[in-house]
Formats: structure tokens, C-alpha cells, sequence
């Protein structure tokens, strides 16, 4: 199957730096870009969809200016977490779409603390 | 608002059993239904799809599907300590969605 890869795998961050996290398509190219998060026990949270080459979309309740997304090119997506804060701190997880809407793969997350 | 809906479990079971997870979704105009195994501190891999009413199988893997009761439903046959993982259930709706809308999973445990 089709490989996503996502960098860091987990990253540990004072409050109020700002965090980059890179989603990439190894051998295909993703014209959508899925971003989510997790929380302990909780469910996937789709944050925004990001189309390369235009603005991303965010999901209502998630701060456009705070967790910014680039979407530059066929095969890299980045999230930033800006101004990061303890409440921040969960699994973020990229999912990248490849032609048919079916056909979407997870990249393996990026496990995010701030202290 | 769609929502779907799962147990949290845990759902223990013994190793060789049978076990059983469901999923309720609220959006009647769903029309492609997905099953996530995920490990503690993995993202989600699908193991199984659906989109018509029935039985689906896939070596251990048995997903069911009732539009009209609007559950879907996975066996495990033969269940395993390495299928121990919580199980997410995820449903798109027709009209062109690809967004799927996600359960909050059901934690299965199988113990030797």
C-alpha cells in the first residue's frame, strides 16, 4: 500500500514555541491532506483539510492563526503549532487522499507535549 | 450533526473467541462504512470496508452491515492477544463526502 510518513514521530516543547510537524507522501502524490487530532481515549478530531496550493479548511472550533497548514507541494503538507500550550499536547495525525476519495492512507502521527 | 457511535469497552474476551464490536451511525444517507484497528500509540490502519447491505469477509475479519438499522458491526473469529487494540469505526455519507466521520472506538482485550 501506499506509504505516508510523518516527522517528528514525537516532539517535546516549552509553552509559547512553536512546533513543526511535515506529512509526506513517499510514492504517490496527495492532492488532499487530511489533518486530525487525538487525545487520550478519545476519537480522531478532524482539524482541517488542506488542498496543495490553496488555503487549507479548517473544521469550525479550530484556531486557523494558532495551527497553521502548507500545503506546497503534491507530496508535503506541514502543520505549526504556534504559541504552544500544555493543552496542545496530543497525537496529531496526518492522512493524505490519492486519486479516488477511497483510497486515503494515515501517516503514523507525531505525539506533541508541551510542558 | 453525524455522529457515530461505539462502546468504549474495554471487551475482554478469551484467546480463540469470538468477538464482537458494533457501530450506530445517526446519518441514514451513509453509504461507505470503514473499520480501524488501532494500537496504543499507532495511528489507524483499515482492515475492513463495506458499502452494501450483508456480510463482508476477510480471513478473521467479518464486517456487517444494516442500512435500515444503521449499525455495522466486526467479528473477529479466533480472536488473538495481538488483536488486542481498540477497534474505530468510521462512516461517510454519500453525496460526494470524503470525509469519513469517526467513532471514539471500542477496546478489545483478548487474553490468553
Amino acid at each position: 500500500g501506499a506509504v505516508v510518513s510523518q516527522h517528528p514521530s514525537w516532539v517535546i516543547c516549552k509553552s509559547g514555541t512553536s512546533v513543526k510537524i511535515e506529512c509526506r507522501s513517499l510514492d504517490f502524490q496527495a492532492t488532499t491532506m487530511f489533518w486530525y487530532r487525538q487525545f487520550p481515549k478519545q476519537s480522531l478530531m478532524l482539524m482541517a483539510t488542506s488542498n496543495e496550493g490553496s488555503k487549507a479548511t479548517y473544521e469550525q472550533g479550530v484556531e486557523k492563526d494558532k495551527f497553521l497548514i502548507n500545503h506546497a507541494s503534491l507530496t508535503l503538507s506541514t502543520l505549526t503549532v504556534t504559541s504552544a500550550h500544555p493543552e496542545d499536547s496530543s497525537f496529531y495525525i496526518c492522512r493524505a487522499m490519492q486519486g479516488a476519495a477511497y483510497e486515503q492512507y494515515f501517516g503514523p502521527g507525531t505525539r506533541l507535549t508541551v510542558t | 450533526q453525524k455522529e457515530v457511535e461505539q462502546n468504549s469497552g474495554p471487551l475482554s474476551v478469551p484467546e480463540g473467541a469470538i468477538a464482537s464490536l458494533n457501530c450506530t451511525y445517526s446519518d441514514r444517507g451513509s453509504q461507505s462504512f470503514f473499520w480501524y484497528r488501532q494500537y496504543s500509540g499507532k495511528s489507524p490502519e483499515l482492515i475492513m470496508s463495506i458499502y452494501s447491505n450483508g456480510d463482508k469477509e476477510d480471513g478473521r475479519f467479518t464486517a456487517q452491515l444494516n442500512k435500515a438499522s444503521q449499525y455495522v458491526s466486526l467479528l473477529i473469529r479466533d480472536s488473538q492477544p495481538s488483536d488486542s487494540a481498540t477497534y474505530l469505526c468510521a462512516v461517510k455519507a454519500s453525496g460526494g463526502s470524503y470525509i469519513p466521520t469517526f467513532g471514539r472506538g471500542t477496546s478489545l482485550i483478548v487474553h490468553p
